[in-house]
Formats: structure tokens, sequence, C-alpha cells
């Protein structure tokens, strides 16, 4: 079955550059999404289309893809940022997620 | 304003069966797939299948092909979830999401129902 890669964790200080990677076989060739998860609530769509953010997301969150690898960027990571992020792609006719990240502003 | 809003928590016995629902408004019910997500607790999200309520085209991913049963009625703008025999291993949050579209991006979200399978 298909599979996304992500790292389990990632730290960054305040302020500074977050980065959270995405690999998948023949990536490069579909469509990526990211979302946002804090504890308790529903995801959010953060990044569609590899690098289109939906109307109300900051302009800090950005999409964009190399080969069969997707990242999503966080510039100036605020406290508020810290949450799961998970990306998205599908196989098949189907969805298929990565196993997620934590990001943890510290 | 796209909403989706999805039934109350359901706490039930193994064996027994379960329909949960998730009811659109504010966008045209029929002309966007609904998805379903399975988050099991302290766990990732993972697609279950997606839904076409125009015409209940249904899609669902392997792990739960035969697991659970999606459908929509497009008359009442809501799609569905079910269970035939529930199993301890049920127990999550289920989501259900509008793809906007067509690319399995799903845009809106509802707020979950906590499904809690218990003896």
């Amino acid at each position: 079955s298909y599979e996304l890669t992500q790292p389990p964790s990632v730290s960054v200080s305040p302020g500074q550059t977050a980065s959270i990677s995405c690999f998948g076989d023949k990536l490069g060739d579909k469509y990526v999404c990211w979302y946002q998860q804090k504890p308790g609530q529903s995801p959010v769509l953060v990044i569609y289309q590899d690098n289109k953010r939906p109307s109300g997301i900051p302009e800090r969150f950005s999409g964009s893809k190399s080969g069969n690898t997707a990242t999503l960027t966080i510039s100036g990571t605020q406290a508020m940022d810290e949450a799961d992020y998970y990306c998205q792609s599908w196989d098949s006719s189907t969805g298929v997620f990565g196993g997620g990240t934590k990001l943890t502003v510290l | 304003e796209v909403q989706l809003v999805q039934s109350g928590a359901e706490v039930k016995k193994p064996g027994e069966s379960l329909k949960i629902s998730c009811k659109g408004s504010g966008y045209s019910f029929n002309s966007y797939w609904i998805g379903w997500v399975r988050q099991m607790p302290g766990k990732g999200l993972e697609w279950m299948g997606i839904i076409y309520p125009g015409d209940s085209d249904t899609r669902y991913s392997p792990s739960f092909q035969g697991q659970v049963t999606i459908s929509a009625d497009k008359s009442i703008s809501t799609a569905y979830l079910q269970w035939s025999s529930l199993k301890a291993s049920d127990t999550a949050m289920y989501y259900c999401a509008r793809d906007r579209d067509g690319y399995f991006q799903l845009d809106y979200w509802g707020q979950g129902t906590l499904v809690t399978v218990s003896s």
C-alpha cells in the first residue's frame, strides 16, 4: 500500500523557520496538501495543491515540492503554531495521510 | 458559510451496529465529495473512504473496505458512516470532511464524532 513518510517530531525556536518533510513514491506526480491539528480540535487545511494557501491561513505557511519530497515551511514560527501536521496525497482512488509530525515551539 | 455538522458521541457494545451522520450546509452538497477519516486515541489520521453524494459513487481505502459502509442521502444533504458489528478496535474519533476539488484535499471538516466501543 502507498505510504507517506514524515519525521515524527520537529522542534523550532520562536521566530525561526520550521520545515516538515513528506516523502512518497511518485509524489512528484501527485498533489500534496497539509493539515494542522491542535489537541482536541479538527484538522485544518493549511496548504493544498502543493503550495496554495486557503483563505485565512497566514502567509508564514508555505508549501513546496522537489522530486518525491514535499515540504511544509513555517516562517517566523509562533507559539500558536505548535501542533501536529499531516501531509496527504492519494493513490489508487483513495486518499493517504502521512504519519504526522509533532511540531514543538520552544 | 460552509458547515459540516456531525452526530453526537456514541457508546456501544461489541457486536452492536451503528450509523453516524454528517450534515452539510452552506454549499451545493451534491457537487462535492465527502470523505471520512478515523483517528484512534493518540494516533494519526487515517483515510477511510469518500462518497460523491450526487450519484453515491463511493471509494474505500483498502484497509476499510468491507469493514464499514459509507452512504449519503442527497435529499437531506447528509452523509453516513455505518458499522454492522462494532469491535473494541473501532473506538476512535471519526471526522467527515469536504473534498474541495476532487483531488482528495479536505477543506472543511466536521467537529468529529467520538465512538466508544466497550463491554
